[in-house]
């Protein structure tokens, strides 16, 4: 069992409001991961981190930002939401090196109304 | 974007039958993983294979990878119920892990 967790689990929420989801990972991963994901569909990297202090956008736009304060906490804020957000969110993170495997933890279902 | 393309796209089967789905990449890999996702849930690792081996073998997953035709395949023997589920390919180049689409797997009681 993966030691990573995501909070809130499912949130519903107004157009407008801002709001951040929670993602934190006691295995002392360097890099994390943050994903979109549609019901059924491929998985779309949004925002990733190599460590504290680092973050980079991913290969599909998003209106969200990141922040790497702490190794073990990858919070992803939605300043203003909107209903093209509706989405699962998918956390992630991995150990430094390319054998190592990912570890997601169980996703954040958002529907702006 | 994505490196590895899943083929079927849905795949549904009886219980007991096996299911057979491939991967297929573009660029030269460390390795390939492969990951199961139920319905709502985060994905979760069931299988890597390293560029220098062939096959691998885990409980009822096997596991192939053929680096001249840049494609790899997961079968699951004796396919139970509890294996619906979304299973994507992962490729890992250069510390950079991309995933595919996914086949969605039904198997019917």
């Amino acid at each position: 069992e993966a030691d990573i967790y995501q909070t809130p689990r499912y949130l519903v929420i107004g157009t407008g409001k801002k709001i951040t989801l929670e993602c934190s990972q006691t295995m002392g991963h360097d890099k994390m991961y943050w994903y979109q994901q549609d019901p059924g569909m491929e998985l779309h990297l949004i925002h990733y981190s190599y460590g504290v202090n680092s973050t980079e956008k991913g290969d599909l736009s998003s209106e969200s930002t990141v922040s790497r304060i702490r190794t073990e906490h990858f919070p992803l804020t939605l300043e203003s939401a909107r209903p093209s957000h509706t989405s699962q969110y998918l956390c992630a993170s991995r150990a430094f090196g390319g054998g190592e495997t990912q570890y997601f933890g169980p996703g954040t279902r958002l529907l702006v109304l | 974007s994505q490196q590895g393309e899943e083929d079927p796209q849905a795949l549904s089967i009886q219980e007991g039958e096996n299911a057979t789905m491939n991967c297929s990449y573009k660029t030269s890999i460390n390795n390939l993983q492969w990951y199961r996702q139920n319905s709502g849930r985060g994905l979760v690792h069931l299988i890597l294979i390293r560029s220098n081996e062939r096959e691998k073998h885990s409980g009822r997953l096997r596991v192939t990878l053929d680096t001249s035709k840049k494609s790899s395949s997961l079968l699951i023997t004796a396919s139970r119920a509890a294996d619906t589920a979304s299973y994507f390919c992962a490729t890992v180049a250069d510390n950079d892990m991309r995933f595919g689409a996914g086949t969605r797997l039904t198997v019917k009681p």
